[in-house]
C-alpha cells in the first residue's frame, strides 16, 4: 500500500548541530515529494519539494533534501540548526491512492533544539 | 502569493450543535480544496477532497452526513461539523490547489481548532 514513513517520532539536537530527518515512501513509481514544517497550533509551511531532475533540492530556512530512488528516501537536512527550527516536520508524497491522486503524510518528526 | 485563510481559527461549541469552518484562497482560484483532520501529536489525515461545483469525495471512514462540505466558488470551501460531539474535537486544516497549475502543490490554511464540550 502507498505510504510515507518517518521513522523518528522525536529528535533532539543542540543548537548549531547538524540535522537529518528521515523519510521513506512506498509506491510503485516516483511520487512528488514534499517537506512541511508546522509550529504549534499553526498550519503547514512548505520547506521544499521534489518533482524531478536534480535529486538535491534546496528549500527555505537553509534546509535541503536529497531524493534517493534506490532507497525510496527523501531525507531532510540542515547543516546548523537554530533554536527557531524547533517544530513538527512532516514528509508528504503525492501518490495515486484509493482511486485518485492525493497527498499522503508521514507521522511527523518533532524536533527539539537545546541551547 | 498563494495564501489560504481559515475562519474561525478557534471555536468552542456545545455537544449537539453544528459548527461551520470556512476556507478561502485569498489571492488565487482553487478548483480543488482539501480538508484534513489532525489529532494532537499526530499527522494530518485527509478527510475529503472538494471540487468546485460538485460533490466532495470523502475518504473511507469519514461520515459525509456528519462532515458536510460545500465548495460553491473557486475561492471558498466550507466544512460543517453537524451535531458535534466531544470526539469531534480536533484541529481541522484545509488546503487548496491552484487551478490550472502544471504541478500539484497544495497551500495550507492555518487551521481551526474545534473543541466540543
Amino acid at each position: 500500500a502507498q505510504s510515507v514513513t518517518q521513522p523518528d517520532i522525536h529528535i533532539t539536537v543542540s543548537e548549531g548541530a547538524s540535522l537529518e530527518l528521515r523519510c521513506n515512501y512506498s509506491y510503485g513509481a516516483t511520487p512528488y515529494l514534499f517537506w512541511y514544517v508546522q509550529s504549534p497550533g499553526q498550519g503547514l509551511q512548505l520547506l521544499l519539494k521534489y518533482f524531478s531532475g536534480d535529486t538535491l533540492v534546496q528549500g527555505i530556512k537553509g534546509f535541503e533534501a536529497e531524493f534517493k530512488r534506490s532507497q525510496s528516501s527523501f531525507n531532510l537536512r540542515k547543516p546548523s540548526v537554530h533554536w527557531s527550527d524547533a517544530a513538527e516536520y512532516f514528509c508528504a508524497a503525492f501518490m495515486f491512492s484509493g482511486g485518485y491522486n492525493k497527498l499522503i503524510f508521514g507521522a511527523g518528526t518533532r524536533l527539539a533544539v537545546h541551547p | 502569493g498563494a495564501v489560504v485563510s481559515q475562519h474561525p481559527s478557534w471555536v468552542i461549541c456545545k455537544s449537539g450543535t453544528s459548527v461551520k469552518i470556512e476556507c478561502r484562497s485569498l489571492d488565487f482560484q482553487a478548483t480543488t480544496m482539501f480538508w484534513y483532520r489532525q489529532f494532537p501529536k499526530q499527522s494530518l489525515m485527509l478527510m475529503a477532497t472538494s471540487n468546485e461545483g460538485s460533490k466532495a469525495t470523502y475518504e473511507q471512514g469519514v461520515e459525509k452526513d456528519k462532515f458536510l462540505i460545500n465548495h460553491a466558488s473557486l475561492t471558498l470551501s466550507t466544512l460543517t461539523v453537524t451535531s458535534a460531539h466531544p470526539e469531534d474535537s480536533s484541529f481541522y486544516i484545509c488546503s487548496a490547489r491552484v487551478s490550472g497549475s502544471s504541478y500539484n502543490e497544495q497551500f495550507f490554511g492555518p487551521g481551526t481548532r474545534l473543541t466540543v464540550l
